[in-house]
């Protein structure tokens, strides 16, 4: 079975330019969550849909937005990029929602650079 | 004051070793603990799941102290693919159905020859 896939794998962007990451679940899992990580840090949390809907948003400006689609496939766009914004972009699918943690199956990331 | 935090290392360590890699975290109120295992530029992947009566897994050990809010990873034998960055990572109160993971900064291992 086909896990996390994300695209690009790699980007390059300069300064004030808009990006769109995108990311397919693993086949059955309705839940998309989006980490950002800076090197030499952990994973940030920045975002999570389940069934098209945001059910959590972490401490990120109003440049970074996401949806989900029918498909239970994700989007995350950032606009007005910053250097700081140079990282890799996590995406991390589950089975739904719960109170007890459902396992979080991450992706390889795509590596964003703004120059 | 950080919500996770460990030691970042890096910890050098021959093969055969035991070594132990510890975290803290600030919310008494936290509801799940984990470590994940990222190694150079990949993502991360789920380790082993922590409870306070101690897990096992071969010849990894994880312990969980809720009263000094205090994790633990005890890794025996150390082998070369161990070699890693292990990453503590707690669920926030609220946070359980959003599914949203608080990590550290991680604990970057080498197990030499």
């Amino acid at each position: 079975d086909a896990g996390v896939t994300q695209s690009p794998t790699h980007l390059i962007k300069t300064r004030g330019q808009q990006v769109t990451l995108r990311c397919s679940p693993i086949s059955g899992h309705k839940s998309v969550s989006w980490y950002q990580q800076v090197l030499g840090q952990g994973p940030q949390f920045i975002f999570q849909y389940y069934e098209k809907e945001e059910r959590g948003r972490g401490n990120f400006p109003d440049r970074f937005s996401a949806r989900q689609f029918p498909n239970y496939s994700s989007e995350l766009n950032v606009n007005a990029l910053l250097l700081g914004d140079s990282a890799l972009y996590l995406c991390a699918s589950s089975t739904g929602l719960a109170i007890t943690y459902n396992e979080q199956f991450f992706g390889p990331g795509t590596r964003l650079t703004v120059l | 004051r950080k919500e996770v935090e460990q030691d970042p290392g890096p910890f050098n360590v021959p093969e055969g070793a035991t070594v132990a890699f510890n975290c803290t975290y600030s919310n008494s109120a936290s509801q799940s603990f984990f470590w994940y295992r990222q190694d150079c530029r990949k993502e991360p992947k789920l380790l082993m799941s922590v409870y306070s009566s101690g897990n096992e897994d071969g010849r990894f050990t994880a312990q969980l102290n809720r009263a000094s809010q205090y994790i633990s990873l005890l890794i025996r034998d150390s082998k070369l693919s161990d070699s890693a960055t292990y990453l503590c990572v707690v669920t926030l109160p609220g946070d359980g159905t959003a599914s949203k993971l608080t990590f550290g900064t991680g604990t970057r291992l080498q197990v030499t020859l």
